[in-house]
């Protein structure tokens, strides 16, 4: 059974850089039929995609947040990981990793899901 | 810029029927997908491709779409189906949305 697990520190200082990781079980990262997505949700709000990554390394981010975004592989620890720079109080949020089932602009869905982690931005 | 929308929030009865919609002006040619969010959870993917449940999701939960609208239908709610629900689509660049969210309450 595929599992993601985030890790990483839960509170980062205002204008630095966020930075998680996501580990996957029971599965290979380098299959050939996934990317690897994040999404993230701010406390009582809903849910915003932020970008996947192919195994190969090729990446798409959301618009709104490409300018901060960075998405990398390591397929040798089976990991992916995000970093998100210049953060803000607006960055607090739960972030998810999970699967993200691509097939171009056919379909586009994530699953399963790791359990979440809350990053706080504050000084 | 293109949004999904969603009722905030949907009432129902334990037994009745529930029906959450979304709504988006891509849906025509953009499959949806919903997820199921209890308090303190990850979100749980309860329907892919407009209408697809993925193993393990009870046959209580279908989904349907008609034109730029998609309906999440959960038949004979119990009470562990109250949740937030979520849509989900992609816009014409195929870059992944969701919508705004529905709390689903069982009366």
């Amino acid at each position: 059974q595929l599992q993601l697990q985030e890790s990483g520190p839960g509170l980062v200082k205002p204008s630095e850089t966020l930075s998680l990781t996501c580990t996957v079980s029971g599965g290979s990262i380098s299959s050939s039929s996934y990317y690897w997505g994040w999404i993230r949700q701010p406390p009582g709000k809903g849910l915003e995609w932020i970008g996947s990554i192919y195994y190969s390394g090729s990446t798409y981010y959301n618009p709104s947040l490409k300018s901060r975004v960075t998405i990398s592989v390591d397929t040798s620890k089976n990991q992916f990981s995000l970093k998100l720079s210049s953060v803000t109080a607006a960055d607090t949020a739960v972030y998810y990793c999970a699967r993200h089932v691509h097939g171009g602009d056919q379909y586009n869905w994530f699953d399963p899901w790791g359990q979440g982690t809350l990053v706080t931005v504050s000084s | 810029s293109y949004e999904l929308t969603q009722p905030p929030s949907v009432s129902v009865s334990p037994g009745q029927t529930a029906r959450i919609t979304c709504s988006g002006d891509a849906l025509p040619k953009q499959y949806a997908y919903w997820y199921q969010q209890k308090p303190g959870q990850a979100p749980v993917l309860v329907i892919y491709k407009d209408s697809e449940r993925p193993s393990g999701i009870p046959e209580r939960f279908s989904g349907s779409s008609s034109g730029t609208t998609v309906t999440l239908t959960i038949s004979g709610v119990q009470a562990e189906d109250e949740a937030d629900y979520y849509c989900q689509s992609a816009d014409s660049s195929g870059t992944p949305l969701f919508g705004g969210g529905t709390k689903l309450t069982v009366l």
